[in-house]
């Protein structure tokens, strides 16, 4: 989900589907991945984490995937419902860079009813 | 959301006019960021405070300045401003690598 420009790549599912969001990283040293949800006209809201020494993590509904060999992320919704419709942005952190958090460019989700 | 408070929601400038965003917490976190979101982007880190007294540039500092007033307050400065920074504007938190809480957002349209 790297962005293009103006136009987001956007993901559109049929509400009860799963959904896969996925995230290409860039640096190799990222110790920790985040998930974010925003939702329009908000700011970006938590979703779930991965330390880079895990390959898999479930929260409620959601589930993070780490493939650190090819740097990918991804974000594996459960039964897709209206209100998961939102742009959700991997982000990318060093504990030796300050605390920055470094975002990608976003995928739109579209869920149908 | 809760905890960050991001002052003014809206506004408009004339280029060449300055202005400054507020940004205040109440969560006691140490770290303190400012993003700029432009339409259909990511979020790009412009300044960051890692701690109260201290403040280092993102990736893209350029025409901006900020101020860690104290442990609540960091705000964002635009000393001249110009078309290209019409953006969206989030301040966020942190409290070590945990999750950052972000403000609402400020929509600033330079023209």
């Amino acid at each position: 989900g790297e962005s293009v420009g103006l136009h987001l790549p956007t993901l559109s599912v049929q509400e009860g589907d799963n959904s896969i969001i996925n995230c290409a990283y860039s640096n190799s040293a990222s110790d920790y991945f985040i998930w974010y949800k925003q939702e329009s006209g908000k700011g970006p809201q938590f979703i779930i984490d991965i330390r880079s020494n895990m390959d898999k993590r479930q929260g409620q509904r959601v589930t993070v995937l780490l493939n650190k060999t090819v740097k990918h992320l991804s974000l594996q919704i459960a039964a897709t419902q209206p209100g998961d419709s939102a742009v959700y942005f991997c982000a990318e952190g060093n504990n030796n860079a300050g605390n920055m958090l470094t975002f990608g460019g976003g995928t739109r989700l579209m869920v149908k009813p | 959301n809760a905890g960050v408070t991001q002052t003014p929601k809206f506004q408009v400038l004339k280029t060449g006019q300055s202005m400054t965003l507020q940004c205040a917490q109440d969560m006691n976190h140490n770290s303190m960021y400012w993003y700029r979101q432009d339409p259909g982007m990511g979020l790009r880190l412009i300044y960051y405070s890692a701690s109260e007294g201290t403040t280092d540039k993102g990736e893209v500092p350029n025409g901006y300045n900020v101020s860690r007033l104290n442990k609540r307050e960091f705000s964002l400065r635009l000393e001249s401003a110009a078309p290209s920074q019409t953006s969206v504007y989030f301040c966020a938190i942190r409290q070590g690598h945990t999750e950052a809480f972000f403000g609402q957002g400020t929509r600033l349209t330079v023209v």
